[in-house]
């Protein structure tokens, strides 16, 4: 079935370190990709998404490239604050279904000052 | 704009009791969702409602959950009786359509349920 797989966290880096959080996936038809990040205490934010192959989501400093040929779609920021301390979440959905995301487990950041 | 409200936010119970959550979606969102969030894993939808109706809830275990969502808007999901593996944090989720590309899923905080 469709799946995501995400890299185990956490991650921990120092402000201003730059930021790399692996995600591929696999799927069946032409997935759109998204990456929810979920602040302690809160409910899942959508981030950023990209709807087609080449694609590049970006948000509040985020980056991720729809890259069909390697199934995957990394996240980037060239430079985290500690206020990004967060889960992260990759997900995709399939076009002509319901769009119900499905999610990988979530890697942990934590950004010490 | 008011978000997606849940409560509670916490709760523990004894295995074998009933639990019942509540949601509030943002006003004007046609669709809801309510997924599961174990520990350490990504949510699991387990009902989608469109109004008051059941899109899919093929991955809700009616033997033990039940959901309703009365005259489109607020809803409940309810667990009778409670089993350990039922610990988990469970999402409330809201789209202004639902079925389309374009649409976003706005989620509450979770309630955060622990069985003893």
């Amino acid at each position: 079935g469709d799946s995501v797989t995400q890299m185990e966290g956490p991650v921990t880096l120092s402000e201003e370190a730059f930021l790399t959080i692996n995600c591929t996936y696999t799927a069946t038809g032409y997935p759109s990709l998204f990456w929810y990040v979920q602040y302690p205490g809160e409910g899942l934010q959508l981030l950023l998404k990209a709807t087609k192959a080449d694609d590049k989501g970006s948000n509040k400093g985020f980056e991720a490239t729809y890259r069909k040929e390697t199934t995957s779609f990394h996240l980037e920021k060239g430079s985290v604050q500690v206020s990004d301390s967060a889960v992260y979440f990759c997900a995709l959905t399939l076009s002509g279904g319901s769009y119900i995301p499905t999610f990988g487990r979530g890697t942990s950041l934590i950004v010490h000052p | 704009e008011a978000g997606v409200a849940q409560s509670p936010r916490y709760k523990i119970i004894e295995k074998r009791q009933s639990v019942a959550f509540w949601c509030n979606p943002i006003s004007g969102h046609a669709t809801l969702y309510w997924y599961q969030q174990i520990l350490g894993q990504g949510p699991k939808l387990l009902i989608q409602f469109q109004n008051n109706g059941v899109v899919d809830d093929s991955q809700l275990p009616k033997d033990r959950f039940s959901a309703e969502r009365l005259k489109g808007v607020d809803s409940t999901l309810k667990i009778q009786p409670a089993k350990l593996e039922d610990s988990a944090v469970y999402l409330c989720a809201s789209s202004l359509v639902g079925g389309a590309s374009t649409d976003t899923q706005y989620f509450g905080p979770g309630t955060r349920l622990t069985v003893l």
